[in-house]
């Protein structure tokens, strides 16, 4: 049972580059979430899914796309990555809403240059 | 506007001694709280929660303190540990509203041998 597992760990990105983050969850969640991370502002949603097919914006979702093609599957793109975007990404999932527990990934380091 | 706030960015306690984090929100219609704990490299993990209908939740060491006239939450760790070494994340959400959390920046706790 891997849990929730991010690819990549880390990634290098010229600022116009294009990139995918794969989220992915072995314990049948209904719930995902994409977070960021950056010194200060602790973690805020970027975007978030109910299930499979559906998506839908969190706190800073400009410069983002998601899919949730598979239930078990959580993709984050970035079309044209820019310095701002330079950030620690979080995926998390859980089995429903709220009081549930959020299962967090180990992160995605990434630096925009 | 950060609707959740850990105003003190770091904490430094003697192993043995109370460890305790503070965490305020404005947003009245908060009502369930959770604290998640991260350690470098790592996803957070949760640590506790509780709901408004309470004032406590206990959970071996750690103790969940909620005062809704005063819109604050606290953690309380007792007896602190080395390994409680970490950043603790506060959250809270609607339970009614948008299956989301709103976390806050984050207190570096670092229990002293």
């Amino acid at each position: 049972n891997a849990g929730v597992t991010q690819t990549p760990k880390f990634r290098v990105l010229k600022t116009g580059q294009s990139m995918t983050l794969l989220c992915a969850q072995d314990m049948n969640h209904e719930y995902m979430y994409w977070y960021r991370q950056d010194p200060g502002m602790g973690l805020r949603l970027i975007h978030y899914s109910v299930g499979e097919g559906t998506t839908a914006k969190g706190e800073v979702p400009d410069g983002y796309n998601v899919s949730r093609l598979k239930k078990q599957n959580f993709l984050l793109g970035l079309e044209s990555a820019a310095p701002s975007q330079t950030s620690v990404y979080f995926c998390a999932s859980s089995y429903s809403g709220p009081k549930e527990t959020q299962y967090f990934g180990p992160g995605t380091r990434l630096l925009v240059l | 506007d950060q609707q959740v706030k850990q105003n003190s960015p770091s904490l430094s306690v003697q192993e043995g001694r109370i460890s305790i984090l503070n965490c305020d929100y404005t947003n009245s219609m908060f009502d369930y709280f959770l604290w998640y704990k991260k350690y470098p490299a790592e996803g957070p993990t949760f640590l506790i929660s509780i709901s408004s209908i309470k004032d406590k939740n206990e959970d071996g060491r750690f103790t969940v303190f909620l005062n809704k006239s005063a819109k604050h939450l606290s953690l309380h760790i007792v007896p602190s540990q080395p390994g409680d070494s970490a950043v603790y994340f506060c959250a809270a959400s609607v339970v009614s509203g948008t299956y989301k959390y709103i976390f806050g920046t984050g207190t570096r706790l670092k229990v002293l041998a």
